[in-house]
This record gives C-alpha cells, structure tokens and sequence, in this order.
C-alpha cells in the first residue's frame, strides 16, 4: 500500500517570496507522483506530474517539482509567490494509474 | 477548462435515502474515477471504471457502486445514506498509453445528508 504525508496543514508566505510545499510518501513499489491545486468550492487541477525520466519536473503556473527517491520526497516549489497562487495544495502517488493515494493537503496563504 | 462535468452541482439528502451522482468524460478518455473528500480532508478514493467494468476499488462499503457507460461517463450511486457520507465527491476521466497520462477533474458535487 502507498501513503502520503502532507506535514505542513498551512503555509503562510509573503507575495513575490519562494514557495515549498513538502511532500512524503511511503510505498514498497516505485510509484508515479502528482501534485494537484484547489480553489475554493472548486475541483482538482493537476499542477504536474512525474512517471519517469528527469527528477526534476515542471508544471504549470512556475510551479515544479523534484523526485528525491532516496528521501521519498517531491516536493513542490515556486521561486515567486502571486496572490493567485492562494488555495489548497495535494500531493498523489500512484502505483499504476489505478488507484490514487492523496494527501491532507496544504494550504497556501499568500500576504501581500 | 475541461469536458468533465458533474451533476448535480449541490444536493441534499436524508440519512437513509440513495442518491446518485453523474459525471461525463473528457473527450477521448476511456477511465473515470471516483472520489470522496470530506471537509478539510484531502480526496479518498472509492473505485475506477475502465471500458465499462471496475478496475479498482478503495476501502468503501458496498453501499457505494458505480457504473460506466459505453460513451464513458459514469455514474456513482450511495444507497441507505448516513451522515458521514456527507462530502464532496469528485469524478476525475482520465487516459494512460504509451508513457503518457492525461487526467482531469470535474468541479464536484456537494452532498449534504441530514
């Protein structure tokens, strides 16, 4: 089985200040991994995505990622904080596009 | 914005009553997957559908099936509701071939049980 781990419920940040979101995950299987934003009363968009290739992953909105494998991490990082990127963020991990494990999510607060 | 919609957008529900829940595909995916998020939670997943059959299920009970149609939409139906089930659920259509994978969310259907 696959788990995530979110430890940071809320991240406050300063507008134009980095941005990183930690992520863990625990599987005894390689595993895909996804990072998804949410707004308010909103569904899931996926941010980005690694299945395999360069550990070093880019998505959209400047938003990217690294695959850490011997520290079982992805986490996300932006260089610039906007006021848009305020909402909820989730990691995912995947073994084979079936069945999706999710974290609590961490929420983003942007101060201008 | 995607092709994936659910409906209804709210809905509200007695303990004890069934509901189901639809959701379209974006066009060209054959996967539809199903997701409860409780508040402040992130999503659970309760099962897949791929070309019509499941293909994979989360730890929800039995009172919690689905179903895929041949255009690949789906519905999500919850007999003898209880008051946990009251969430947000979400539909996610999705397509993995060759390396690549494509998978987009609807906006989810907010179910109140009182």
């Amino acid at each position: 089985a696959q788990s995530v781990t979110q430890l940071d419920s809320q991240v406050p940040v300063f507008e134009e200040a980095p941005v990183e979101l930690r992520c863990n995950y625990s599987s005894s299987v390689s595993v895909y991994l996804f990072w998804y934003v949410q707004y308010p009363n909103q569904g899931l968009q996926l941010l980005l995505k690694y299945l395999s290739g360069s550990t070093l992953v880019k998505g959209i909105n400047g938003f990217e990622a690294e695959f850490k494998k011997s520290e079982t991490s992805f986490h996300l990082t932006k260089p610039s904080a906007h006021m848009s990127d305020a909402a909820e963020y989730f990691c995912a991990v995947s073994h084979n596009f079936n069945k999706f494990y999710f974290g609590s999510g961490t929420k983003l607060n942007v101060k201008p | 914005e995607t092709g994936v919609t659910q409906s209804p957008t709210h809905l509200i529900k007695t303990r004890g009553q069934q509901v189901t829940l639809r959701c379209s595909s974006q066009s060209g995916h054959n996967t539809v997957s199903w997701y409860q998020q409780a508040l402040g939670q992130g999503p659970q997943f309760i099962f897949q559908y791929y070309r019509e059959e499941e293909n994979g299920r989360g730890n929800f009970p039995p009172r919690f099936s689905g179903l895929q149609f041949p255009n690949y939409s789906s519905e999500l139906n919850v007999n003898a509701l209880e008051l946990d089930d009251s969430a947000l659920y979400l539909c996610a259509s999705s397509y993995a071939l060759d390396g690549r994978y494509e998978q987009y969310f609807g906006p989810g259907t907010r179910l109140t049980v009182t």
